[in-house]
Protein backbone atom coordinates (compact mmCIF):
# COMPACT_ATOMS: atom_id res chain seq x y z
CA UNK A 1 0.00 0.00 0.00
CA UNK A 2 0.95 3.98 0.08
CA UNK A 3 -1.79 5.03 2.38
CA UNK A 4 -1.41 9.00 3.47
CA UNK A 5 -4.20 10.18 6.13
CA UNK A 6 -4.74 13.67 7.60
CA UNK A 7 -6.40 15.04 10.71
CA UNK A 8 -8.78 16.56 11.23
CA UNK A 9 -10.63 15.68 7.94
CA UNK A 10 -12.58 18.76 8.27
CA UNK A 11 -12.62 21.59 10.58
CA UNK A 12 -14.80 25.20 11.54
CA UNK A 13 -12.77 27.68 13.51
CA UNK A 14 -13.43 31.38 14.37
CA UNK A 15 -11.45 33.98 12.57
CA UNK A 16 -8.14 35.23 14.19
CA UNK A 17 -7.51 31.42 15.56
CA UNK A 18 -4.91 29.18 14.50
CA UNK A 19 -5.48 25.58 12.58
CA UNK A 20 -3.17 22.84 12.62
CA UNK A 21 -3.68 20.03 10.16
CA UNK A 22 -1.68 17.15 9.96
CA UNK A 23 -0.70 14.65 7.16
CA UNK A 24 0.70 10.99 7.90
CA UNK A 25 2.32 8.24 5.88
CA UNK A 26 1.01 5.22 7.47
CA UNK A 27 2.56 2.37 5.91
CA UNK A 28 5.91 3.76 4.15
CA UNK A 29 8.90 7.15 5.01
CA UNK A 30 8.26 10.15 2.92
CA UNK A 31 11.21 12.13 2.43
CA UNK A 32 9.22 14.70 0.90
CA UNK A 33 5.93 15.72 1.21
CA UNK A 34 3.90 18.59 -0.27
CA UNK A 35 0.84 20.42 0.55
CA UNK A 36 -1.70 21.51 -1.81
CA UNK A 37 -4.81 23.94 -1.74
CA UNK A 38 -8.21 23.13 -3.73
CA UNK A 39 -11.21 25.61 -4.43
CA UNK A 40 -14.34 24.42 -5.07
CA UNK A 41 -14.59 23.11 -8.85
CA UNK A 42 -10.96 23.80 -9.25
CA UNK A 43 -7.59 22.06 -9.53
CA UNK A 44 -4.90 21.32 -6.67
CA UNK A 45 -2.79 24.58 -6.14
CA UNK A 46 0.97 23.59 -4.70
CA UNK A 47 1.56 25.87 -1.63
CA UNK A 48 5.05 24.24 -0.43
CA UNK A 49 6.96 21.29 -0.55
CA UNK A 50 8.25 20.13 2.88
CA UNK A 51 11.43 18.18 3.41
CA UNK A 52 11.95 16.02 6.51
CA UNK A 53 14.39 18.06 8.49
CA UNK A 54 14.62 21.19 6.49
CA UNK A 55 13.08 24.12 5.83
CA UNK A 56 9.73 23.97 3.63
CA UNK A 57 10.25 25.58 0.10
CA UNK A 58 6.63 27.66 -0.52
CA UNK A 59 5.54 28.81 -3.39
CA UNK A 60 4.88 32.11 -5.32
CA UNK A 61 2.82 34.08 -3.52
CA UNK A 62 2.20 31.68 -0.58
CA UNK A 63 3.09 33.38 3.11
CA UNK A 64 5.20 31.44 4.72
CA UNK A 65 4.57 33.26 8.13
CA UNK A 66 0.78 32.59 7.44
CA UNK A 67 1.16 28.85 6.17
CA UNK A 68 3.06 27.48 9.10
CA UNK A 69 4.81 24.14 7.77
CA UNK A 70 6.58 21.35 9.73
CA UNK A 71 8.09 18.48 8.88
CA UNK A 72 9.59 16.78 12.21
CA UNK A 73 9.63 12.81 11.31
CA UNK A 74 9.63 10.38 8.05
CA UNK A 75 6.10 10.14 8.58
CA UNK A 76 4.35 13.54 9.35
CA UNK A 77 4.45 16.37 8.19
CA UNK A 78 1.71 19.52 9.52
CA UNK A 79 0.17 22.81 8.14
CA UNK A 80 -0.67 25.48 10.92
CA UNK A 81 -2.75 28.17 9.27
CA UNK A 82 -2.47 31.07 11.60
CA UNK A 83 -4.67 33.63 12.13
CA UNK A 84 -7.10 32.04 9.91
CA UNK A 85 -10.10 34.65 7.89
CA UNK A 86 -12.86 33.47 6.08
CA UNK A 87 -10.48 33.63 2.70
CA UNK A 88 -8.04 31.00 4.20
CA UNK A 89 -11.54 28.67 3.82
CA UNK A 90 -10.54 26.16 1.30
CA UNK A 91 -9.91 22.31 0.94
CA UNK A 92 -6.17 21.17 2.03
CA UNK A 93 -4.85 18.39 0.85
CA UNK A 94 -1.12 16.42 1.30
CA UNK A 95 0.41 14.20 0.13
CA UNK A 96 3.87 12.33 0.15
CA UNK A 97 6.31 11.03 -2.06
CA UNK A 98 7.22 7.47 -1.43
CA UNK A 99 9.39 6.01 -5.03
CA UNK A 100 11.63 7.95 -5.83
CA UNK A 101 12.70 6.82 -8.85
CA UNK A 102 8.86 7.65 -9.96
CA UNK A 103 8.48 10.33 -7.78
CA UNK A 104 5.20 9.06 -7.81
CA UNK A 105 2.68 11.46 -5.46
CA UNK A 106 0.08 9.27 -2.98
CA UNK A 107 -2.22 11.40 -1.81
CA UNK A 108 -4.23 12.21 1.65
CA UNK A 109 -8.68 12.44 1.99
CA UNK A 110 -8.03 16.50 2.72
CA UNK A 111 -9.03 18.88 5.05
CA UNK A 112 -11.96 20.60 4.80
CA UNK A 113 -11.46 24.04 6.40
CA UNK A 114 -14.27 26.59 7.35
CA UNK A 115 -13.19 29.89 8.99
CA UNK A 116 -16.18 32.20 10.11
CA UNK B 1 5.39 28.00 -19.15
CA UNK B 2 4.03 25.51 -17.06
CA UNK B 3 0.40 24.71 -18.35
CA UNK B 4 -1.87 21.66 -18.33
CA UNK B 5 -5.42 21.78 -20.30
CA UNK B 6 -8.02 19.74 -19.61
CA UNK B 7 -11.90 19.99 -20.60
CA UNK B 8 -13.96 20.32 -18.26
CA UNK B 9 -16.80 18.12 -18.51
CA UNK B 10 -17.56 14.41 -20.43
CA UNK B 11 -20.80 12.62 -19.63
CA UNK B 12 -21.17 9.03 -21.10
CA UNK B 13 -23.36 5.89 -20.99
CA UNK B 14 -22.81 2.88 -18.85
CA UNK B 15 -21.05 0.29 -20.59
CA UNK B 16 -19.67 3.02 -23.35
CA UNK B 17 -15.62 3.81 -23.24
CA UNK B 18 -15.09 7.45 -21.73
CA UNK B 19 -11.73 9.53 -23.47
CA UNK B 20 -10.66 12.28 -21.42
CA UNK B 21 -7.94 14.29 -23.07
CA UNK B 22 -5.28 16.47 -21.89
CA UNK B 23 -2.35 18.37 -23.28
CA UNK B 24 0.63 19.70 -21.49
CA UNK B 25 3.11 22.44 -22.58
CA UNK B 26 6.69 21.53 -20.71
CA UNK B 27 7.97 18.97 -23.36
CA UNK B 28 11.11 18.22 -20.25
CA UNK B 29 8.41 16.31 -17.91
CA UNK B 30 9.05 12.70 -17.25
CA UNK B 31 6.24 11.38 -15.82
CA UNK B 32 2.15 12.37 -16.57
CA UNK B 33 -0.23 11.19 -14.64
CA UNK B 34 -3.64 10.71 -14.41
CA UNK B 35 -5.82 10.92 -10.57
CA UNK B 36 -9.56 10.27 -9.98
CA UNK B 37 -11.42 12.34 -7.39
CA UNK B 38 -14.76 11.47 -5.85
CA UNK B 39 -16.88 14.20 -3.96
CA UNK B 40 -14.69 15.40 -0.87
CA UNK B 41 -12.12 13.57 -1.22
CA UNK B 42 -8.45 13.35 -2.04
CA UNK B 43 -6.82 12.11 -5.07
CA UNK B 44 -6.23 8.76 -5.90
CA UNK B 45 -3.47 7.86 -8.26
CA UNK B 46 -4.70 5.58 -11.32
CA UNK B 47 -2.12 5.14 -13.36
CA UNK B 48 1.16 7.02 -14.97
CA UNK B 49 3.10 6.99 -17.79
CA UNK B 50 7.01 7.21 -18.24
CA UNK B 51 7.34 10.23 -21.25
CA UNK B 52 9.54 7.73 -23.76
CA UNK B 53 6.33 5.43 -23.71
CA UNK B 54 3.16 5.57 -26.26
CA UNK B 55 0.90 3.48 -24.37
CA UNK B 56 0.13 1.79 -21.46
CA UNK B 57 -2.50 -0.53 -20.63
CA UNK B 58 -3.96 -1.09 -16.43
CA UNK B 59 -7.20 -3.49 -16.79
CA UNK B 60 -9.75 -1.39 -18.09
CA UNK B 61 -7.65 1.99 -18.09
CA UNK B 62 -5.23 2.84 -21.63
CA UNK B 63 -2.99 6.12 -21.23
CA UNK B 64 -2.14 7.02 -24.80
CA UNK B 65 0.90 9.42 -25.12
CA UNK B 66 2.08 11.65 -28.45
CA UNK B 67 4.66 13.29 -27.10
CA UNK B 68 5.15 15.78 -30.10
CA UNK B 69 1.70 16.77 -29.35
CA UNK B 70 2.25 17.16 -26.26
CA UNK B 71 -1.46 15.44 -25.68
CA UNK B 72 -2.26 12.60 -23.52
CA UNK B 73 -5.53 10.60 -22.99
CA UNK B 74 -6.90 8.26 -20.32
CA UNK B 75 -9.50 5.90 -22.24
CA UNK B 76 -11.89 3.55 -19.39
CA UNK B 77 -13.21 0.66 -21.29
CA UNK B 78 -16.57 -0.60 -20.17
CA UNK B 79 -17.54 2.45 -17.95
CA UNK B 80 -19.26 2.20 -14.71
CA UNK B 81 -21.95 4.26 -12.62
CA UNK B 82 -18.72 4.12 -10.01
CA UNK B 83 -16.29 5.67 -12.64
CA UNK B 84 -18.29 9.09 -12.15
CA UNK B 85 -16.09 11.51 -10.77
CA UNK B 86 -13.48 14.03 -11.77
CA UNK B 87 -10.13 12.82 -13.67
CA UNK B 88 -6.85 15.21 -12.91
CA UNK B 89 -4.28 15.31 -15.51
CA UNK B 90 -0.89 16.07 -14.16
CA UNK B 91 2.95 16.74 -15.91
CA UNK B 92 5.54 16.06 -13.17
CA UNK B 93 8.07 18.71 -13.66
CA UNK B 94 12.31 18.46 -13.07
CA UNK B 95 12.37 18.71 -9.40
CA UNK B 96 9.56 16.74 -8.85
CA UNK B 97 6.74 19.93 -8.55
CA UNK B 98 3.42 18.51 -10.00
CA UNK B 99 1.31 20.84 -12.91
CA UNK B 100 -2.40 19.59 -12.46
CA UNK B 101 -5.02 20.35 -15.02
CA UNK B 102 -8.06 21.73 -14.18
CA UNK B 103 -10.21 18.80 -14.10
CA UNK B 104 -12.70 16.75 -16.19
CA UNK B 105 -15.90 16.10 -14.25
CA UNK B 106 -17.12 12.57 -15.48
CA UNK B 107 -20.66 11.50 -15.66
CA UNK B 108 -22.03 8.17 -16.48
CA UNK B 109 -25.79 7.75 -16.79
CA UNK B 110 -27.42 4.33 -16.58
Amino acid sequence: GAVVSQHPSWVICKSGTSVKIECRSLDFQATTMFWYRQFPKQSLMLMATSNEGSKATYEQGVEKDKFLINHASLTLSTLTVTSAHPEDSSFYICSARRDFSTDTQYFGPGTRLTVL
Amino acid sequence: GEDVEQSLFLSVREGDSSVINCTYTDSSSTYLYWYKQEPGAGLQLLTYIFSNMDMKQDQRLTVLLNKKDKHLSLRIADTQTGDSAIYFCAERLRGGKLIFGQGTELSVKP
